[in-house]
């Protein structure tokens, strides 16, 4: 069955810091992989999703995930933490040819001033 | 703005009763879904729908039912709430075609607590 690991629930960075947020995926075939974001008392959104027209995906608020396919890794970066980027972020897959979306456990991100 | 809309931020039942979660989508989508987040468990899929009055379990359907009678509304329904119930619920859509690639939009939640 098709599973996601988010490497750590807590994250803690300095402002200004580089943020790595990691993401794993099991899957024999490259499924369809997202990064969601929850601030507090919100719903998810959307960061960004691969759609295999690039391994290196850019999203909202600066975020990029480059989907490396001999690790099946889909690792969240941003060069510089900023205060506003403090919240809960998700992993999720949608296996090819499927309706459910997978989600990781999530990982809680603090930034520090 | 499109949106998705739970009717209750927060409930509080009480053990054996029965529960409606409200949700509306003003998108037109063909897909609807109930997840419930747990802390450390993430997002866990409850049932979905990909058209009117049809529903697909998902992963934890045991000790919940559904109906969606209208494209819009998707409802889900704790026929005899339980303690181990009590969770955050998302309720979530897309829109049809090539469902695999297609982002969920969310609604806020509902906190429900059984007590």
């Amino acid at each position: 069955a098709q599973s996601v690991t988010q490497l750590g629930s807590h994250v803690s960075v300095s402002e200004g810091a580089l943020v790595l947020l990691r993401c794993n995926y099991s899957s024999s075939v490259p499924p369809y992989l997202f990064w969601y974001v929850q601030y507090p008392n919100q719903g998810l959104q959307l960061l960004l999703k691969y759609t295999s027209a690039a391994t290196l995906v850019k999203g909202i608020n600066g975020f990029e995930a480059e989907f490396k396919k001999s690790e099946t890794s889909f690792h969240l970066t941003k060069p510089s933490a900023h205060m506003s980027d403090a919240a809960e972020y998700f992993c999720a897959v949608t296996p090819t040819g499927g309706f459910k979306t997978i989600f990781g456990a999530g990982t809680r991100l603090f930034v520090k001033a | 703005d499109v949106k998705v809309t739970q009717s209750s931020r927060y409930l509080v039942k009480r053990t054996g009763e029965k529960v409606f979660l409200e949700c509306v989508q003003d998108m037109d989508h063909e897909n609807m879904f109930w997840y419930r987040q747990d802390p450390g468990l993430g997002l866990r899929l409850i049932y979905f729908s990909y058209d009117v009055k049809m529903k697909e379990k998902g992963d934890i359907p045991e000790g919940y039912s559904v109906s969606r009678e209208k494209k819009e509304r998707f409802s889900l329904i704790l026929e005899s709430a339980s303690t181990n119930q009590t969770s955050m619920y998302l309720c979530a859509s897309s829109s049809g075609g090539d469902v695999t690639n297609e982002k969920l939009f969310f609604g806020s939640g509902t906190q429900l607590s059984v007590l």
